[in-house]
């Protein structure tokens, strides 16, 4: 399986601040994933990354608010920008696995926002 | 949009019962379908998945079959262990991305000893 480390493993913000959160893999993958899960939720997919070009945002996330950057295959970030109470949640990257057959989660970052 | 409903939301069994938790999804074009463990505090696990071009696939104690007609996927548990106790979720691919998931809302599984 792919080994997918993530930072910060959590951290507590003031409103209308912004953190970034950083999504390294022990191998190359094409696209990388970023997911939401708010508190007691299930997993929403907020865009896809892919190296050397825009991510692709989902419906109800936009760039402005969770700025993605994908500077090569091993690496990528996500911003949350001008945080709220509402944006308190834990954010997983995704990546598929070393024969593209299967997809697997980083540890998560767990933002609470006061 | 598409969407993929999970039920049931709980789930209680008595140890070496077998546990059942069946989901469905609406977009067509959807090929992949992973099965997640997540207990408290931890990232959501893989478990097992099935393609649309397999009808079951089995792991020791899981299994999963899937009925594209009336899209529809199941997970099941024989045997259960107190350690099988946690959320469960089902997802499936937009499309041919299996990247890119719609999860359903989730199972808490309880195992009673």
């Amino acid at each position: 399986s792919a080994v997918i480390s993530q930072k910060p493993s959590r951290d507590i913000c003031q409103r209308g601040t912004s953190l970034t959160i950083q999504c390294q893999v022990d191998s190359q993958v094409t696209m990388m994933f970023w997911y939401r899960q708010q508190p007691g939720q299930s997993l929403t997919l907020i865009a896809t990354a892919n190296q050397g070009s825009e991510a692709t945002y989902e419906s109800g996330f936009v760039i402005d608010k969770f700025p993605i950057s994908r500077p090569n295959l091993t690496f990528s970030t996500l911003t949350v920008s001008n945080m709220s109470p509402e944006d308190s949640s834990i954010y997983l990257c995704s990546v598929e696995g070393p024969r593209r057959d299967t997809q697997y989660f980083g540890p998560g970052t767990r933002l609470t926002v006061l | 949009g598409e969407n993929v409903e999970q039920h049931p939301s709980t789930l209680s069994v008595q140890e070496g019962d077998s546990a059942v938790i069946k989901c469905t999804y609406s977009d067509s074009a959807s090929n992949y379908f992973p099965w997640y463990k997540q207990e408290l505090g931890k990232r959501p696990q893989l478990i097992i998945d099935i393609r649309s071009n397999v009808g079951e696939k089995k792991d020791q104690r899981i299994a999963v079959t899937l009925n594209k007609t009336a899209k529809h996927f199941s997970l099941h548990i024989t045997e259960t262990q107190p350690e099988d106790s946690a959320v469960y979720f089902c997802a499936a691919s937009r499309g041919g991305s299996q990247g890119n998931l719609i999860f359903g809302k989730g199972t808490k599984l309880s195992v009673k000893p």
